[in-house]
Formats: C-alpha cells, structure tokens, sequence
C-alpha cells in the first residue's frame, strides 16, 4: 500500500509567478484536503474534494484553485504569488472512515 | 464554527517525567478529535483520535488522551517521555467524516536529558 506522495518537495518562485503543486492520494482514498502550513503555525485548511467535485473550502482566495482527477490524484493552482504564500503545502487523503493520511508537503519559497 | 486551542506553543519536560499537552475545543455538536504529530521536514502522522466511543483513546507510541465533555478537553498525555518524542503536536476537530479538519496551532515538545 502506496502513502501519499506530493511532489515537488521543494520550489522557489517569485512574485507574481503561478505554482502547481501535486498529490498522489494513498490507495482506495476517495477524498483529498489541501492545507496550508506557514512556519511556526498550525496546517490551514484550504479545500478538500471528494470524487472530483470541491467539497469545502477554508478562507482562501481565488488565485488557490484544485482539481481531483479520476484516480483522485489531486493538484493545487496558486497564482500571482505573494510572499506571504511561502509556506509547507500538505496534501492528505482519505476514505469514509475520515482519517487523513499526510504527505510530506511541498515547501514554497516565494521571493 | 469548530476550533482548538492548545495552551502552551512549547513544552519541555525532563527524560522520564510525564508528558502532559493541552488542548481544549469548541464545537457545537459533538466533535471527533484528533492529536498529530509533526518530526522537522515531514509531514503529519496520526498518533490517536476520538469518535465518540470510549472516552479514553489510546494511540501509538504510549501516547494516550481523555475526551472531557464537561471541561472541553482532549489533552494528551504520556507517562515517561523519550528523548524521540521531541516533536511538534497539533490536536485537531472535526464535526464528522465529510467535514474538515480544524488544527491548533500546535505545541513544540522539547524533551531534556
């Protein structure tokens, strides 16, 4: 039974730049969260899907968007970057019993 | 809405001594609760969680926690601490299996020799 994995681990962008970031789910999982996790914080929840369809959403803006594709792999959109973006971004899923299962994360430097 | 507060951004014990992290909730139903665990550069791992059935969970690695409905709380304790337990410890709500996951802003634990 494969974990979750996120690539890339690490990125530095700059200002303005967009960044995808993905998520392979752990296997029979059918649901994905996205979390945000600025240094010395806890994770910020930033939307979950389930089956391809949002199913939530923290107090993100826009410029985060996702997609879930049919294997319910998932990925993260940030556009026009801000400094305040840098941040570990964790990825985890789960299946109907509600247990999330973390990724390592992908940290984002934006300079 | 539901939230966590975790009394104390860093906690250090000694080598042996009891390990004792604070969290309190909020919820307006009955929450299930959870404690993660974060080593430096990984992501978290699930020490224990609570889902309404026995009121004292216990977790991995001799952790365990006790869901008090009349103080609010879900602090997690472990009896002789290791110095591998030095870790940061986020406790975290949910309302139910379709919801999301609301983390604390966490507890460093520093362990002494």
């Amino acid at each position: 039974e494969t974990g979750v994995t996120q690539s890339p681990t690490h990125l530095i962008k700059t200002r303005g730049q967009q960044v995808t970031l993905r998520c392979s789910s752990q296997s029979g999982h059918n649901t994905v969260s996205w979390y945000q996790q600025a240094l010395g914080q806890g994770p910020q929840f930033i939307f979950q899907y389930y089956r391809e369809e949002e199913n939530g959403r923290g107090n993100f803006p826009p410029r985060f968007s996702g997609l879930q594709f049919p294997n319910y792999s998932s990925e993260l959109n940030v556009n026009a970057l801000e400094l305040d973006d840098s941040a570990l971004y964790l990825c985890a899923s789960s299946s109907d019993a509600g247990e999330l299962f973390f990724g390592e994360g992908s940290r984002l430097t934006v300079l | 809405a539901q939230s966590v507060t975790q009394l104390g951004s860093h906690v250090s014990v000694s080598e042996g001594a009891l390990v004792l992290l604070r969290c309190n909730y909020s919820s307006s139903v009955p929450p299930y609760l959870f404690w993660y665990v974060q080593y430096p550069n990984q992501g978290l791992q699930l020490l224990l969680k609570y889902t309404s059935a026995a009121t004292l969970v216990k977790g991995i690695n001799g952790f365990e926690a006790e869901f008090k409905k009349s103080e609010t709380s879900f602090h997690l304790t472990k009896p002789s601490a290791h110095m591998s337990d030095a870790a940061e410890y986020f406790c975290a709500v949910t309302l139910g299996r379709d919801d999301k996951i609301i983390f604390g802003k966490g507890t460093r634990l520093h362990i002494l020799p």
